[in-house]
């Protein structure tokens, strides 16, 4: 039963042109959301997280959309650049009190063409 | 710099011989997770420690126990590695739980198990 789900296996952009990566979740109870990259022999790195109270956060080139009625978020990359050629996990918190988890998707793998 | 460090980065172990994955960190956070990923799966939490206390996930194997002697080590514990334990391990560290900025996990770089 996966609660976060990224249905794109794969994304190819080039270079300079929108990225879009999309995740959807199942759980109401998820408060937080969170995106990882991850390049190849290295562990996911934090990219960009938004709260379930807002719709919309934006670092540099990066913005990340939620929209809880359809319980959807949204990467967007822009321009997209070669070095964001990486996997992108989409992640979600649940719990509280000491007991956070997060709930990860199974990942997007980003190609962004020269 | 501040990092998480794991050992070794690629293990092989036979069949329902014990191994243990080493997680070490110097960032000084309070809560260390391990987590299991399959090839094309998403990373599953195994358990994670909060100082010392111990959180197991309801749908962990007990084949898999972990240990963390202090602060800046965890411990991760296959007892009997079955075919299916194959997989990559990650461990990551946080500084606490008390809300966003401070609970944003740090990754190592992880371990790839290889069951013969």
């Amino acid at each position: 039963d996966q609660q976060v789900k990224q249905n794109s296996p794969s994304l190819s952009v080039q270079e300079g042109r929108i990225s879009i990566l999309n995740c959807d979740y199942t759980n109401s109870m998820f408060d937080y959301f969170l995106w990882y990259k991850k390049y190849p022999a290295e562990g996911p790195t934090f990219l960009i997280s938004i709260s379930s109270i807002k719709d919309k956060n934006e670092d540099g080139r990066f913005t990340v959309f939620l929209n809880k009625s359809a319980k959807h978020l949204s990467l967007h990359i822009v321009p997209s650049q070669p070095g964001d050629s990486a996997v992108y996990f989409c992640a979600a918190r649940s719990g509280g009190g000491s007991n956070y988890k997060l709930t990860f998707g199974k990942g997007t793998l980003l190609t962004v063409n020269p | 710099d501040a990092m998480v460090i794991q050992n070794p980065r690629y293990q092989v172990t036979q069949f329902g011989k014990p191994v243990t994955l080493s997680c070490s960190q110097t960032l000084n956070h309070n809560v260390m997770y391990w987590y299991q990923q399959k090839s094309s799966q998403a990373p599953k939490l195994l358990f994670h420690y909060y100082d010392k206390d111990f959180n197991n996930e309801a749908d962990t194997p007990d084949n898999f126990q972990s240990r963390r002697p202090n602060t800046s080590f965890c411990f991760l514990d296959i007892r009997s590695p079955g075919l299916g334990d194959a997989a990559m391990y990650l461990c990551a560290t946080s500084r606490d739980h008390q809300g966003p900025g401070t609970d944003t996990q740090y990754f190592g770089p992880g371990t790839r198990l290889t069951v013969l």
